[in-house]
């Protein structure tokens, strides 16, 4: 089945202490990205991957990393997390970008920082 | 900057009613316009996807509609049922945004039995 895998779904965390949020897409998509979603800001893009070794900030990327050494994993890394990264994250996946092509999206990632 | 809005932001409808939501944008230079489900506390589910140059798409009761100049598209559910309750999000992408999705707030739909 097609799809984007995140993991872990639940994460509870403390301040400061490094954690990676996996995802991993089965299409063979070049275009991978992370948004965030929080209350009354919607979805808001943390950063995105148009290929392989090639990285680049979206809206809200302080405090975050990413790398893409393959074309089918995007991991978010949090060196650092602070309270106010608490919230739900999504992977997202096409196939390239431009007319005709749609996103396929995981199925998210809680995470609490205290 | 892409601006998307949906309108309403809440609907509460009995099962069996056919219903509108609406979403516009503030920029015509879009590749498409995707409309997602959303369940409370899950993923995004892509229920229909709209080139810049298509007027509509069907999937089964779902209908969307795009009027690219106007910035305006609506999905329209017929016969609703309380399996449809959640909430859906229009989203774009296009030349000004770059890579990114540009979402709305979403509207959350509840249809009671």
């Amino acid at each position: 089945e097609a799809q984007v895998t995140q993991n872990p779904r639940y994460l509870i965390t403390v301040t400061g202490k490094k954690l990676t949020v996996t995802c991993s897409q089965n299409m063979n998509h070049e275009y991978m990205s992370w948004y965030r979603q929080d209350p009354g800001l919607g979805l808001r893009q943390i950063y995105y991957s148009m290929n392989v070794e090639v990285t680049d900030k979206g809206d809200v990327p302080e405090g975050y990393k990413v790398s893409r050494k393959e074309k089918r994993n995007f991991p978010l890394i949090l060196e650092s997390p602070s309270p106010n990264q608490t919230s739900l994250y999504f992977c997202a996946s096409s196939l390239t970008i431009g007319t005709g092509f749609s996103y396929t999206f995981g199925s998210g990632t809680r995470l609490t920082v205290v | 900057k892409q601006e998307v809005t949906q309108i309403p932001a809440a609907l509460s409808v009995p099962e069996g009613e056919n219903l509108v939501l609406n979403c516009s944008f503030t920029d015509s230079a879009i590749y498409n316009l995707q409309w997602f489900r959303q369940d409370p506390g899950k993923g995004l589910t892509s229920l229909l996807l709209i080139q810049s140059s298509q007027r509509e798409q069907t999937s089964g009761r779902l209908n969307a509609s795009l009027d690219k100049s106007s910035g305006r598209s609506t999905l329209y559910i017929a016969a609703s049922q309380p399996g449809d309750s959640a909430t859906y999000l229009c989203a774009v992408s296009g030349e000004t945004s770059g890579s990114r999705l540009t979402f709305g707030e979403g509207t959350q739909l509840t249809v009671n039995p």
